[in-house]
């Protein structure tokens, strides 16, 4: 199943760095949502759009910005990172926010 | 904020034997969701949830929403190695409160012995 696709797999940046991750889904979704997996704890959401709308911000810090530019792509423009911003980021699509979530394979983000 | 408690944090079994783990909220949810995760990749749905009460099968995983909405189970019978990997439970609030959002639990690390 590749319905949702994210690209780079694997990413490694330094601090000062710019960077964008980019999320596709091919399934009509109306919906997409950024999480961040850091080890040993739960996956937190960070942005959700609905209808190429942010709906959510979960309190992320503005060095992580999100743009839709339609509800087919979603990106995560990253920028001055930390080291503790390294974690696997994960993209989600659903028909409505109201119906179960579809992730991509996720993006490594390693931050030197 | 919501939380959930999923438990066993981890299990190591032997092929072929069943397998339970369950997850608890304080919170009241409209629907649960079951994913499996294996290394480098994304969660892959496994079963969705949309009643109190509903008891849904997969193949061999069985799922049941809690009659209270504040709980759900996930049983796999006659394991197999391919189902080692990270199983997550995941409920999402309805109607005006909800905004998509999906509060996670904290996984359990499923392994299987040949």
């Amino acid at each position: 199943e590749t319905g949702v696709t994210q690209t780079p797999r694997h990413l490694v940046m330094g601090m000062t760095n710019k960077k964008s991750l980019k999320c596709e889904q091919h399934l009509g979704h109306n919906a997409m949502y950024w999480y961040k997996q850091s080890a040993k704890k739960p996956l937190e959401l960070m942005f959700v759009y609905n209808f190429k709308e942010q709906t959510e911000n979960n309190s992320v810090p503005s060095r992580f910005s999100p743009e839709c530019p339609n509800s087919s792509h979603l990106f995560l423009h990253l920028h001055t990172l930390q080291p503790e911003d390294s974690a696997l980021y994960l993209c989600a699509s659903s028909r409505d926010r109201d119906n179960e979530q579809f992730f991509g394979p996720g993006t490594r983000l390693t931050v030197l | 904020g919501q939380q959930l408690n999923q438990s066993p944090q981890s299990m190591f079994i032997q092929e072929g034997e069943d397998v339970s783990m369950n997850c608890t909220s304080s919170s009241i949810f409209n629907t649960w969701l079951w994913y499996k995760q294996d290394p480098g990749e994304g969660p892959v749905l496994l079963i969705a949830l949309y009643k109190a009460g509903e008891l849904t099968s997969n193949g061999r995983l069985t799922a049941q929403f809690g009659i209270t909405r504040k709980d759900s189970f996930l049983n796999i019978s006659a394991s197999i190695p391919s189902d080692v990997g990270i199983y997550f439970c995941a409920g999402q609030l309805g109607g005006s409160s909800n905004t998509g959002k999906l509060i996670f639990g904290q996984g359990t690390t499923l392994q299987v012995k040949p």
